[in-house]
């Protein structure tokens, strides 16, 4: 059984258009999380959800609307899509938010690729 | 800005040699760090983390802390050529009933050569 799961694998698209990307986890986790990991490798996190409440949500363009149905799900919808939005889109969940050695786990990733 | 800064590398080391990979942070006020590993095109997994000053031992995998210098660092004993990866040093900021928001380093590439 996979633990967080994302769908697509792989996204190519042209300029312009929009996209989203799923995520569901089956831990019976409280949190998620996205992250962008662009060429040169840096994690950078975008947004956090605790049980459908957005909590962090860092400098990302407004073009990004995270959306939660339910704390098992976290997609990710993607408008007007510019070159820079190219990159690699993890998403991770967490089960206690509250003690410092909560661990997140991460999923295969959603490889972007705007043309 | 919080960061968190490693070499990028590639370090390069025999097979069975010790790879030492190290990482310095800003915040002071972090509690946890995190040690990840990345194969290409994989996605992050957790190795170990430490809140504590002083080492922590799992496998062939030490951490080592030192707040007072804010470094952390993980040594990888008899290093394997499956061991070759990047690996992320990440560090925590603890925000009340949201988690941790990882702030994570650009990684440093290992090599293990056979």
């Amino acid at each position: 059984d996979t633990a967080v799961s994302q769908t697509p694998k792989y996204l190519v698209t042209q300029m312009g258009n929009d996209k989203s990307i799923k995520c569901e986890q089956n831990l019976g986790h409280d949190t998620m999380y996205w992250y962008k990991q662009d060429s040169k490798k840096f994690l950078k996190i975008m947004f956090s959800y605790n049980n459908k409440e957005l909590i962090i949500n860092e400098t990302v363009p407004n073009r990004f609307s995270p959306k939660s149905p339910d704390k098992a799900h976290l997609n990710l919808h993607i408008n007007s899509l510019e070159l820079g939005d190219s990159a690699v889109y993890f998403c991770a969940s967490s089960q206690h938010p509250g003690q410092t050695k909560e661990t997140q786990y991460f999923g295969p990733g959603t490889r972007l690729l705007v043309l | 800005q919080k960061e968190v800064e490693q070499n990028s590398g590639p370090l390069s080391v025999p097979e069975g040699a010790i790879a030492s990979l190290n990482c310095t942070y800003s915040d002071r006020g972090s509690q946890s760090f995190f040690w990840y590993r990345q194969y290409s095109g994989k996605s992050p997994e957790l190795i170990m983390f430490i809140y504590s000053n002083g080492d922590k031992e799992d496998g062939r995998f030490t951490a080592q802390l030192n707040k007072a210098s804010q470094y952390v660092s993980l040594l990888i004993r008899d290093s394997q050529p499956s061991d070759s990866a990047t690996y992320l040093c990440a560090v925590n900021q603890f925000m009340l009933n949201a988690g941790n928001m990882l702030t994570f380093g650009g990684g440093t590439r290992l090599m293990v050569k056979p």
